[in-house]
């Protein structure tokens, strides 16, 4: 069973275009993070929010824990935002991470 | 800010070889992970270590070992090689704090091709 899923697999914006990336748990976690990817590059952290929400820049993530869920909202999208979004979290009490599938994004000028 | 360096970044292994993974830290974290990528599964989780001197299996531990000789290096070795363990390999380490929690710095990937 996958316990992260993120939806949607794929989405392409125009530049400007705001984007909404879901992901829901089939477990109960306190530590929710939000990735992001080139193709073939390095994982850097974009959020750690395990729960409400949480701004950085252009970005805001909402985690609403009782109902196994988080999104991040991109505003404003630009061509350097395309890459892939994970999402991932860790069981309560647990430090094993799991991650998502993810979700790609492509933004076109 | 955080540094995770791996080691090499690419390689080419024959089925039944043995391949050893390096990872440094430079972060004075106590946590670090082996995670392997591939298209369609995400990220999992391989081996993870709490302390030097001490490993533990992830979700997906079978033909792997690691090893934690030090706080700063993380290794995953790969007795005998096989075709189905080719995939991109990352590293990490975090450690939780009240304020981030349990943020992971990832390092950049080794890339495995085995034939």
């Amino acid at each position: 069973e996958q316990q992260v899923q993120q939806s949607p697999a794929s989405l392409v914006l125009q530049e400007a275009e705001n984007a909404e990336l879901q992901c829901s748990f089939s477990i109960f976690t306190n530590q929710v993070q939000w990735f992001y990817q080139r193709p073939g590059g390095r994982l850097v952290s974009l959020l750690y929010n395990p729960s409400g929400t949480k701004q950085s820049g252009r970005l805001t993530s909402t985690t609403v824990i009782k109902e196994r869920r988080s999104s991040l909202h991109i505003s404003s999208s630009q061509i350097t935002d395309s890459g892939t979004y994970l999402c991932a979290m860790a069981p309560s009490n647990t430090n094993k991470v799991v991650f998502g599938t993810g979700t790609r994004l492509q933004v076109l000028p | 800010e955080a540094a995770v360096t791996q080691s090499p970044r690419s390689k080419v292994a024959v089925t039944g070889g043995k391949v050893t993974l390096s990872c440094h830290q430079t972060n004075n974290h106590d946590y670090m992970y082996w995670y392997r990528q591939d298209t369609g599964h995400g990220l999992r989780l391989i081996h993870y270590s709490y302390v030097a001197d001490s490993t533990e299996k992830g979700d997906i531990p079978d033909g792997y070992k690691a090893s934690r000789p030090s706080q700063e290096n993380f290794s995953l070795i790969l007795e005998l090689a096989s075709l189905s363990q080719t995939a991109v390999y990352f590293c990490a380490s975090s450690e939780p704090d009240r304020i981030n929690q349990d943020t992971q710095y990832f390092g950049p990937g080794t890339r495995l091709l085995v034939l």
